[in-house]
């Protein structure tokens, strides 16, 4: 069935530079857009961007600063967020997820990385 | 972006208990509204999606309603698994945004 599985719990400095892979199996990756979202400490839920994994083609939610690249290693059908100059407020767990456009939206998600920032 | 609204914030209930959850979009969605239920320390649960097209394998006490900006999320009779974070999201434009959550927690 499908899956994605992420990278494990991350710690890093303020300034440092962090990359979450989310690795899908049980499916034709190509066929999903992978999102990605982020949840902070006793929040809610924030769509971050989407990534096709077609066409390699990022998209943004409008206000997420240059600090957050998305980005494919197709044949490996795994997908990657990289944060650079990381803030103490970056920390959350970030989430990758599946959906397929115009049908199911988040159907799969990956269990969730934990970035910590902190001096 | 479209926003979207939760009520209650939290709703105390019992096993048993028949429990509905309203989202409201800021604009009109269609029926483009998926619900998720999270437990803490894990990923959300797609529970619904398109207003009212159940997951598969998701129970059948879990019903959604609704379209254009009201909607709505009902457990028939609250299970002891059912305790948790529910979450809805408009998923017609991007960015997809999400509700701010409702919290189901035991009388």
């Amino acid at each position: 069935q499908a899956q994605l599985v992420q990278s494990g719990s991350e710690l890093k400095k303020p300034g440092a530079s962090v990359k979450v892979s989310c690795k899908a199996s049980g499916y034709d990756f190509s066929r999903y857009v992978i999102n990605w979202v982020r949840q902070a400490p006793g929040q809610g839920l924030e769509w971050m961007g989407r990534i096709d994994t077609y066409t390699g083609n990022p998209t943004y939610a409008q206000g997420l600063t240059g600090q957050f690249v998305f980005s494919l290693d197709s044949p490996v059908s795994t997908a990657y967020l990289e944060i650079s100059d990381l803030k103490v407020e970056d920390t959350a767990v970030y989430f990758c997820a599946r959906d397929d456009p115009g049908a199911t939206p988040f159907d799969c998600w990956g269990q969730g990385t934990l970035v910590t920032v902190s001096s | 972006d479209i926003q979207m609204t939760q009520s209650p914030s939290t709703l105390s209930a019992s096993v048993g208990d028949r429990v509905t959850i309203t989202c409201r979009a800021s604009q009109t969605i269609s029926d483009r509204l998926a619900w998720y239920q999270q437990k803490p320390g894990k990923a959300p649960k797609l529970l619904i999606y398109k207003a009212s097209t159940l997951e598969s394998g998701v129970p059948s006490r879990f019903s959604g309603s609704g379209s254009g900006t009201e909607f709505t999320l009902t457990i028939s009779s609250l299970q002891p698994d059912d305790f948790a974070n529910y979450y809805c999201q408009q998923h017609n434009y991007y960015p997809f945004t999400f509700g701010p959550g409702t919290k189901v927690d035991i009388k």
